[in-house]
């Protein structure tokens, strides 16, 4: 079965710095890998996504890489705020038989200090 | 959030009850999933379903059910066989389009 790790760890970062978070995984390669922002108590909200055969995307201060030989997915956030402070989960998306069914991992909390 | 709707937000079981959990969607979406959070885990998925009166069960299905009668509506019932049920229980809906998956609010399940 899929297997998917980012680090449980909190990372904790000062404002204004670049947050770099990691999400590897092994057995399936997946047909596209998703990130979610989680905050305490909620559900998660979708960031962004990237396909296999993407190599980086962008969205305003947050960047994705997907490396498939690696089997690994950055997620960055630059110039980092406080309001960034939450719970970050990767979804790798598998198709199997016309379904598409997401397998997430454990989540890496990101703290930035003010 | 937004277009999906979880309730209650808590819900207390007793010893050999079942209880069942709302998820209702105004999205339009044909998938429905539900999921089971605990603290420092991913994501579990419990049952899915592609489309109206058809689901699938997910990874961790036993001592739970569910109904899919309309498109809107996808009751999570927690029933006594479940021996472990205290979790935050997430609802989601998805695009199609990309596969986005959207959450509600969730519901957390304590036992008595």
């Amino acid at each position: 079965s899929q297997k998917i790790e980012q680090n449980s760890e909190a990372l904790n970062i000062q404002e204004g710095k670049t947050a770099t978070l990691t999400c590897n995984y092994t057995n399936y390669s997946p047909a596209y890998l998703q990130w979610y922002r989680q905050d305490p108590g909620r559900g998660p909200v979708f960031l962004l996504l990237i396909r296999e055969n993407e190599k980086e995307k962008r969205k305003e201060r947050l960047k994705v890489t997907f490396d498939t030989t690696l089997k690994q997915s950055l997620f960055h956030i630059t110039a980092s705020q406080p309001a960034d402070s939450a719970t970050y989960l990767c979804a790798l998306i598998r198709g199997t038989g016309g379904s598409y069914i997401p397998t997430f991992g454990r989540g890496t909390s990101l703290i930035v200090h003010p | 959030d937004g277009g999906i709707t979880q309730s209650p937000k808590y819900l207390f079981r007793k010893e050999g009850q079942n209880v069942t959990l709302s998820c209702e969607q105004n999205l339009n979406h044909d998938a429905m999933y539900w999921y089971r959070q605990d603290p420092g885990q991913g994501l579990r998925l419990i049952y899915y379903s592609q489309i109206v009166n058809d689901f699938q069960k997910g990874d961790i299905a036993e001592g739970y059910s569910v109904s899919r009668e309309k498109k809107e509506s996808f009751p999570l019932t927690v029933t006594s066989a479940q021996k472990n049920p205290t979790a935050f229980y997430l609802c989601a809906t998805n695009s199609g389009a990309k596969n986005i998956q959207y959450f509600g609010a969730g519901t957390r399940l304590s036992v008595l």
